[in-house]
């Protein structure tokens, strides 16, 4: 049974740096075609991908926060790690990690396990 | 970008269909995935590869994807459906998520 989990800080100030962890169990990032991603939902909006990372550790970014983002895996702790920076208010949301469903095409992405998600509020 | 359009709510009498959409240019040349998120919750998957059901959704969820337009079809719908529905596509490099579809059983 896969499971994941995200932790971080609840609340940063803006300008910071926000690090999230997403621990994770019932498979290894180690493994071929293994992959996680982060996704976030603003307060009663859509899901936003942020980025992903795959088992040989290609990463793939959303274009538009692609400066901000940074996204590693400690496979020996089976975590992975979002990390962005200059936090502003409008970053308020909801942060899942999600397990990329492994799949013999390239052109099947989805995620068939999600984290329970962690809130994350930029105020001073 | 690739973008992908749902509307913003749905509303659907209880037994009856409910009808989701999602588009795109050209969606029908990838595979659309669906998922329902209950408020609070996180998002569970519904159907992935246009049509497919994962183990333990039920029969009553079915998809179909053609030209510009993925749909989500919800049969006998119940007041336990009532949630948010996201529509998601893979444009090649990125993720593509809808703006989300609240679904109301009234």
């Amino acid at each position: 049974q896969i499971t994941l989990k995200e932790s971080g800080p609840t609340l940063v100030k803006p300008t910071q740096t926000l690090t999230l962890t997403c621990t994770f169990s019932g498979f290894s990032l180690g493994t071929r075609a293994e992959a996680v991603g982060w996704i976030r939902q603003s307060p009663g909006k859509a899901l936003e991908w942020l980025a992903l990372i795959y088992w040989d550790d290609d990463q793939r970014y959303n274009p538009s926060l692609r400066s901000r983002l940074a996204i590693t895996k400690d496979s020996s702790k089976d975590q992975v790690v979002l990390t962005m920076t200059n936090l502003a208010p409008v970053d308020t949301a909801t942060y899942f990690c999600a397990h990329r469903a492994r799949e013999p095409s390239a052109r099947l992405y989805y995620f068939d396990y999600w984290g329970q998600g962690t809130l994350v509020t930029v105020s001073s | 970008s690739f973008e992908l359009t749902q509307p913003p709510s749905v509303s659907v009498s209880p037994g009856q269909t409910a009808t989701i959409t999602c588009s795109g240019d050209r969606l029908g040349d990838k595979f659309a995935t669906w998922y329902q998120q209950k408020p609070g919750q996180s998002p569970v998957l519904v159907i992935y590869q246009d049509w497919k059901r994962p183990s333990g959704i039920s029969e009553r969820f079915s998809g179909s994807n053609s030209g510009n337009t993925a749909t989500l079809t919800i049969s006998g719908t119940q007041s336990m459906d009532e949630a948010d529905f996201h529509c998601q596509a893979w444009d090649g490099t990125s993720v593509v998520f809808g703006g989300g579809t609240k679904l109301t059983v009234l």
